[in-house]
């Protein structure tokens, strides 16, 4: 099981610039969460999708929009990038039951830096 | 709101010596508290949760909820405990849906 696999490992963008940052989940997952990580901070919630839907966000504005695929895989999308933008990006899959409280598995994140 | 506090950024102790790192908590319904770890060049992992009660890797943790705490514990600190430790906490939304909440993390750093 290759667990959480994100893709790519690093990237460097330039200001103002679009990026798509993409996530398969953990065989048997079918929700895939997505965390922002600035340099010594906690995980900060993007949002979350379930059944190809954004079910949950955090509060992050709308140049963060993300898309789920019907084989669950996942992808972030970050347009007019700014220099706070920096960060790894890690995502999160786990399997949805009503009211559970599922395990998550992190992948190994993506290391985006705007320049 | 769903808030984890990590008081200390990083804690140094020496081999063998016990390690306490602490977690506060605020949420309004009743959460699960996790703790994740992240090794050097590895990915986060999870530690331990609170419903399992369980021993990992030597560390406890318990939930305190007159206190809101849980704090990690290990009587007996090695050397390769040295990582970068988080307190998350997960509740469920109106929506159905869960997130985790983390804290801002705490590096610790065991010495020979």
């Amino acid at each position: 099981d290759a667990g959480v696999t994100q893709s790519p490992t690093h990237l460097i963008k330039t200001r103002g610039q679009q990026v798509t940052l993409r996530c398969s989940p953990k065989s048997g997952h079918d929700t895939v969460s997505w965390y922002q990580q600035a340099l010594g901070q906690g995980p900060q919630f993007i949002f979350q999708y379930y059944e190809e839907e954004e079910r949950q966000r955090g509060n992050f504005p709308d140049r963060f929009s993300g898309h789920q695929f019907p084989n669950y895989s996942s992808e972030l999308n970050v347009n007019a990038l700014l220099l706070g933008d920096s960060a790894l990006y890690l995502c999160a899959s786990s399997f949805y039951s009503v009211g559970g409280r599922g395990d998550y598995t992190f992948g190994s994140g993506t290391r985006l830096t705007v320049v | 709101a769903q808030r984890v506090t990590q008081p200390e950024k990083l804690l140094s102790v020496f081999k063998g010596a016990p390690v306490e790192l602490k977690c506060n908590y605020s949420y309004s319904g009743s959460p699960e508290l996790f703790w994740y770890v992240q090794y050097s060049r590895q990915r986060l992992q999870l530690l331990l949760r609170h419903i399992s009660r369980e021993s990992i890797k030597g560390f406890t943790a318990d939930l305190n909820k007159g206190e809101t705490s849980f704090h990690l514990k290990k009587p007996f600190a090695q050397e390769e405990d040295s990582a970068m430790y988080y307190c998350a906490l997960s509740g469920v939304m109106d929506t159905g849906f869960q997130k985790l909440v983390f804290g801002t993390g705490t590096r610790l750093l065991v010495s020979p």
